[in-house]
């Protein structure tokens, strides 16, 4: 077990929908990750917050968003969901300057 | 083309058997590797992390960078059916792999007893 946990482990929510995933970094790790995974593929990089902010973001449309909060704990919101944001969301978290440790996931399904 | 390309297999192989993994990368900013296996419906678990040219022995784990090739391997000696997962390259340009990561399709690997 790595010490990150996501929640919920999985959801289906309706198109045009908005949806909250929530990760509890592993203690001490002040920074978080967030990926999203298709079936059958490698995790893709949504954004990145360190100490509340964000420090990076990948190829994602504003409508994915982000919070860290002061525990570090941090959420992903998806406004106005679409079929192709069905996947594997996983978080991530780290101390800067080493690996990172995932969680297990929530698996979202839009339909 | 992509900047880390990995074959997805399938790949199966008889309990015991020695397993080589490998991905290879375009852009030369990556000098943190890292191998992550993940099993079916799971987050990905780290498994080896490297930091820029040469090997790393974790028990029956063997990590090895090539830079100058742009080429890495992951070795499983003494393959068991527990190993049977879908294994992960990931690479980052800083922050010891803790900034943005970029993976590889991932290689499903089965053991067979």
């Amino acid at each position: 077990e790595t010490g990150v946990t996501q929640s919920p482990t999985h959801l289906i929510k309706t198109r045009g929908q908005q949806v909250t995933l929530r990760c509890s970094s592993q203690s001490g790790h002040n920074t978080v990750s967030w990926y999203q995974q298709a079936l059958g593929q490698g995790p893709q990089f949504i954004f990145q917050y360190y100490r509340e902010e964000e420090n990076g973001r990948g190829n994602f449309p504003p409508r994915f968003s982000g919070l860290q909060f002061p525990n570090y704990s941090s959420e992903l919101n998806v406004n106005a969901l679409e079929l192709d944001d069905s996947a594997l969301y996983l978080c991530a978290s780290s101390l800067a300057n080493t690996e990172a440790f995932f969680g297990q996931g929530t698996r979202l399904t839009v339909v | 083309q992509k900047e880390v390309e990995q074959d997805p297999g399938p790949l199966s192989v008889p309990e015991g058997a020695i397993v080589s993994l490998n991905c290879t990368y375009s852009n030369s900013a990556f000098q943190y590797f890292m191998w992550y296996r993940q099993y079916s419906r799971k987050g990905p678990e780290l498994l080896m992390y490297t930091y820029s040219s040469g090997n790393k022995e974790d028990g029956r784990f063997t990590a090895q960078v090539d830079k100058s090739s742009k080429y890495i391997s992951l070795f499983i000696r003494d393959s068991q059916p527990s190993d049977s997962a879908t294994y992960l390259c990931a690479m980052s340009a800083g922050g010891g792999g803790s900034e943005k990561l970029v993976f590889g399709k991932g290689t499903k690997l089965t053991v067979n007893p």
